[in-house]
């Protein structure tokens, strides 16, 4: 039962321009969000989190915007660079407590076109 | 500051072996967790230890089990392997922050690429 989902498989943007990747969750449980990147070969690498007490969360070019009360998160890459192309994951979490585990998305794979 | 160190990076195994893949955290991590990257399943999670004990558990067989040794490294085995375990895996430490409380940021390994054939 997939309880994080990213409907678009693959992204394609010009260089410059913004990059929207989008995420949906069923868990309203779910208290913590994070985005991931990873490159071919490696593992994946933290990217930008955000509290379901907070709406947006800014780093940078990253920006999260969280709307909890249509369960559906997204992350701005603005402006995109060709080094941002990768895959992306979605992951929630449930509260902290004895164990801890992200649900993680399927992925987004992002190319950032010159 | 080592990241999370994993081996072996690839391995070819054939239906019904053992394999057992060994992961060190970052230094002063007491977290580990193991996620299976598959390409139609994406990240699934399989199991998270804190100082030794097994805090909580995926949904995947008994034929995976992990352990975690006191110095915070842990392994992970899979018995009686299967095609379809075929997949990347993944173990990722946790810091804990001063006071005791977990960042939810996992730092992930490399990953160790099974093949079985």
């Amino acid at each position: 039962d997939q309880q994080v989902k990213q409907n678009s498989p693959s992204l394609s943007v010009q260089e410059g321009r913004i990059s929207i990747l989008n995420c949906d969750y069923t868990n309203s449980m779910f208290d913590y969000f994070l985005w991931y990147k990873k490159y071919p070969a490696e593992g994946p690498t933290f990217l930008i989190s955000i509290s379901s007490i907070k709406d947006k969360n800014e780093d940078g070019r990253f920006t999260v915007f969280l709307n909890k009360s249509a369960k559906h998160l997204s992350l701005h890459i603005v402006p995109s660079q060709p080094g941002d192309s990768a895959v992306y994951f979605c992951a929630a979490s449930l509260p902290f407590n004895s164990g801890y585990a992200l649900n993680f998305g399927k992925g987004t794979s992002l190319l950032v076109t010159p | 500051k080592a990241g999370v160190t994993q081996t072996p990076r690839y391995l070819i195994k054939t239906r019904g072996q053992q394999v057992t893949l060994s992961c060190s955290p970052i230094s002063g991590h007491r977290s580990v967790s193991w996620y299976q990257q598959t390409p139609g399943q994406g990240l699934q999670f399989l199991f998270e230890y804190f100082s030794e004990t097994q805090r909580n558990k995926g949904n995947f067989p008994g034929r995976f089990s992990g352990r975690q040794f006191s110095n915070s490294r842990s392994e992970m085995n899979v018995s009686t392997l299967e095609l379809g375990d075929s997949a990347l895996y993944l173990c990722a430490s946790r810091p804990r922050l001063a006071g005791g409380m977990n960042t939810g940021e996992l730092f992930f390994g490399e990953g160790s690429r099974l093949t079985v054939l």
